[in-house]
Order: C-alpha cells, then structure tokens, then sequence
C-alpha cells in the first residue's frame, strides 16, 4: 500500500497569497495518477486535479498541479476568499487499496 | 449535469448491518467504475471499496473485507454498499463517487452519516 504524506499540516496565508502544497509518496506513483480534492467544511469533496497536473472540468487556472514518480506539488497561484478550505492528494495508479493524504489545511492568517 | 442522490444512513448498533444506496443521473452508469469513500468525524479521507463498470471486478481496503459488499444495478443506475458487522470504527460519512476515465474520483454524492453506537 503507498502511504501518503501531506505537508505542511497547516497553511496559514493572507488573500492574494501562493499557495504550496506538498504529496511525498512512500514509492512512485503508476502513470502520475495522482489528483487532488478541495473539501470545504460540511461539503463533499471536489476533484481538483488529475494525472498530477490535469484541471477538472471548471476548476479555475490559479490550481496547478505538477510532479511525477514520489513528489507532487499543488500550487494556487493567489489565493481567493473561497480557497480556503481542507486539501486532500490521493493516489489511484495501482490496483487498490487506494490511498488518500492526511490533508493539507488552508487557512486565513 | 451528473447528480449522485445517496439513501440509507442512520444509527446501528456494533454488529449490526446497514446497506446504503445511490442512485446516478447525467452520464451513463454502466460505463464508469464506482467508488465508496469515508470520513470519520473530524479526520481524513478514506477509501472503501470500488466496483468495475460491469460488476465483473470489487476492490475493498483490508479494514472492511469480509464484512462490506460492493454492488451495482445498471438496470436501475444504482449503487450499494453492504455493511455487517459494524463496529464503532465505522462510524463515518460515507460517499458514493464516480469513477473518471483513467478513475480520478470526479463526482461525490451528499454523504451520508453511518453512526455504529450502542
């Protein structure tokens, strides 16, 4: 089973701010198929990105993702008021169990 | 537009059972893998099982196996997950999610809460 490791825990940025997220995997990833979910509190969570480095259907551009092999990287290029929230990397290349990251938190400084 | 509608949570007691349903609208169902996906009261992400398109393939994380069955009605664009003996370390919100193309999770259902309690 790959294990995930998010950093850092916690986020703390003004509006306007880049973001930088990072996914360190425990071995590489088959074929970058890693993405990444927004999750605000109460909600389901979203899919941001795929295959490491695709944008969803209307995720705005400001969500870029990139890496290949162990190390991936979530950047939001300035931070909105709405980005704020709870942010997961998930790896589903190999034949499951897949695995989710213990989250990244973006909060408001 | 894709609409996951989710049915069956609730309160069981430890060694109870539970079955949850979901029902897709908005794309063709028979052709997606399906994903159940959990989340413990104020912790992670966790994921349950997953089905293929044609029900012919079930994968399930080991904390589960033995005791929750995947399955699916193309007939009737549902899923469901099969929960018995619970325990209280079930407890969670549970997601039901469409499989993309190369299986990123792209559409969650509500989520509904499963409390194992007695």
């Amino acid at each position: 089973e790959i294990v995930l490791t998010q950093s850092p825990g916690t986020l703390s940025l003004s509006p306007g701010e880049r973001a930088t997220l990072s996914c360190r995997a425990s071995q590489s990833v088959t074929s970058n198929y890693l993405a990444w979910y927004q999750q605000k509190p109460g909600q389901a969570p979203r899919l941001l990105v795929y295959a490491a480095s695709s944008r969803a259907t209307g995720v705005p551009d400001r969500f870029s993702g990139s890496g290949s092999g162990t190390d991936f990287t979530l950047t939001i290029s300035g931070l909105e008021p709405e980005d704020f929230a709870v942010y997961y990397c998930q790896q589903y290349g190999s034949t499951p169990p897949w695995t989710f990251g213990q989250g990244t938190k973006v909060e408001i400084k | 537009e894709v609409h996951l509608v989710q049915s069956g949570g609730g309160l069981v007691q430890p060694g109870g059972s539970l079955r949850l349903s979901c029902v897709a609208s908005g794309f063709t169902f028979s052709s997606y893998w399906m994903s159940w996906v959990r989340q413990a009261p104020g912790k992670g992400l966790e994921w349950v099982a997953n089905i293929k398109h044609d029900a012919s393939d079930q994968y399930y994380v080991d904390s589960v196996k033995g005791r929750f069955t995947i399955s699916r009605d193309n007939a009737k664009n549902s899923l469901f997950l099969q929960m018995t003996s619970l325990r209280a370390e079930d407890t969670a919100v549970y997601y039901c999610v469409k499989g993309g193309w190369i299986h990123e999770l792209d559409y969650w259902g509500q989520g509904n809460l499963v409390t194992v309690s007695s």
